[in-house]
């Protein structure tokens, strides 16, 4: 069975803060992929990073970086010196063959950004 | 990236009405899938289609409908709207082959009363 855990419901930062955002994950695939997205309060999916198993390196863009380690089963996502900006929901996703690849969600954190 | 739109942005409606919620997408996707979001909460998928003429049921039971006629346009309907189908309906479509990488349109806020 395929499971994503975002253990944090919600999180407030002040900005200028550095703040990360844990993802967890279960799956018996060898090969699977794991997404992350942002929701604002307008209320769309944003499309923010997708990586495959068979690449452990971590990935920067800007302010957000992404540290994916498959020894824990992990794909946190940090964002460094928030902004007021950043408030939104955030969610991971697994999608793996056993799944169909179907997307499986983790249930979101909450981020606050207070100025 | 992908452009997805969806019709209507918001829709208040009285219980019993028949609603056809409406979504497509211009970049050739086959793939397109119906999320279903209570605010702030995990999303389910209720439907989704890998091309025309193809539909399957999602995760989450759903009282609704979906056709997929064209590759672009991926339309859900109730037959009969009920309070408990007030959510946010999320649309999303992404390419073959898979695995891929979902894009979602802005969503369907829905309320029946």
């Amino acid at each position: 069975a395929q499971k994503v855990t975002q253990a944090q419901t919600e999180i407030s930062v002040v900005e200028k803060e550095d703040v990360t955002l844990d993802c967890v994950y279960e799956t018996r695939d060898t090969t699977y992929y794991l997404f992350w997205y942002k929701q604002p309060p307008s209320g769309e999916l944003v499309f923010l990073i997708r990586r495959n198993s068979f690449d452990e390196q971590n990935e920067i863009s800007g302010r957000y970086s992404w540290n994916f380690q498959k020894s824990t089963s992990s794909f946190n996502f940090t964002i460094t010196a928030s902004q007021v900006v950043d408030s939104a929901v955030y969610f991971c996703a697994l999608s793996g063959r056993s799944g169909t690849y179907k997307y499986i969600f983790g249930t979101g954190t909450r981020l606050k950004v207070l100025a | 990236e992908a452009d997805i739109y969806q019709t209507p942005r918001y829709l208040v409606i009285g219980t019993g009405k028949k609603i056809t919620l409406e979504c497509s997408q211009t970049m050739g996707h086959d793939k397109m899938y119906w999320y279903q979001q209570d605010p702030g909460m995990e999303l389910h998928l209720i439907h989704y289609s890998y091309g025309v003429n193809s539909t399957e049921k999602g995760d989450l039971s759903s009282e609704s409908t979906v056709s997929r006629i064209r590759t672009e346009h991926f339309p859900l309907t109730l037959e009969s709207a009920r309070p408990s189908h007030t959510s946010q309906y999320l649309c999303a479509s992404s390419e073959k082959p898979s695995p891929d990488t979902q894009y979602f349109g802005p969503g369907t806020r829905l309320t029946v009363l």
